[in-house]
């Protein structure tokens, strides 16, 4: 069963800042499949990325993904009001599918 | 357009059960597996299992077995967990979600329910 590990917890930044999000993995991800969600307080989560670096539909350009093998990284390149958030991350090239713990992007 | 859409809030008391729905539209309902995921409280997100929705076979991940189930009816496309017994901790929101339409991919959580808040309290 694969571990996944966000880094940092907490995010503080100001808008127009870029942020830069991790995702360890304690094994390989096959064929990087690595998504990261959005979730606002309420709401249910919103795919962002999956297959570690393409963008699902409707995403904004300035969220973007790399890496592969067990490092990967969620890039928002000018924070928006509307990016504060909380980030998962998620794997699902092994049963069972599993998120990590989180990064909350908070206003700084 | 896609659309699974959830029962309402629910309180109950521990030992109890509940039956929580997850009623989808937009889309040919056997063609995707249904995922069920809980968040407790302040916390992250947890996959629970998902159900073939055309053999009605589930599969549970650690954790969630015996005091849940998953079943269907595909007659109105809907999807429902039970949990009996209820427990303190089983409070959380309970997702459903399926796969995006590309790439569609088991595992990938590309729509969501709106979530049901299930809370146990005595």
């Amino acid at each position: 069963e694969i571990v996944l590990t966000q880094s940092p917890g907490t995010l503080s930044l100001s808008p127009g800042e870029r942020a830069t999000l991790s995702c360890r993995a304690s094994q390989s991800v096959s064929s990087s499949y690595l998504a990261w969600y959005q979730q606002k307080p309420g709401q249910a989560p919103r795919l962002l990325i999956y297959g570690a670096s393409s963008r699902a539909t409707g995403i904004p350009d300035r969220f973007s993904g790399s890496g592969s093998g067990t490092d990967f990284t969620l890039t928002i390149s000018r924070l928006e009001p509307e990016d504060f958030a909380v980030y998962y991350c998620q794997q699902y090239g092994s049963s069972p599918p599993a998120f990590g713990g989180g990064t909350k992007v908070e206003i700084k | 357009q896609v659309q699974l859409v959830q029962s309402g809030s629910e309180l109950k008391k521990p030992g109890a059960s509940v039956k929580v729905s997850c009623k989808a539209s937009g889309y040919t309902f056997t063609s995707y597996a249904m995922n069920w995921v809980r968040q407790a409280p302040g916390q992250g997100l947890e996959w629970m299992g998902w159900i073939n929705t055309n053999t009605g076979n589930p599969t549970y991940a650690q954790g969630f077995t015996g005091r849940f189930v998953f079943s269907l009816d595909t007659s109105v496309s809907t999807a429902y967990l039970q949990i009996s017994s209820l427990k303190a901790e089983d409070t959380a929101v309970y997702y459903c979600a399926r796969a995006p339409s590309t790439p569609m991919v088991r595992g990938l959580f590309g729509y969501w329910g709106q979530g049901t808040l299930v809370t146990v309290s005595s």
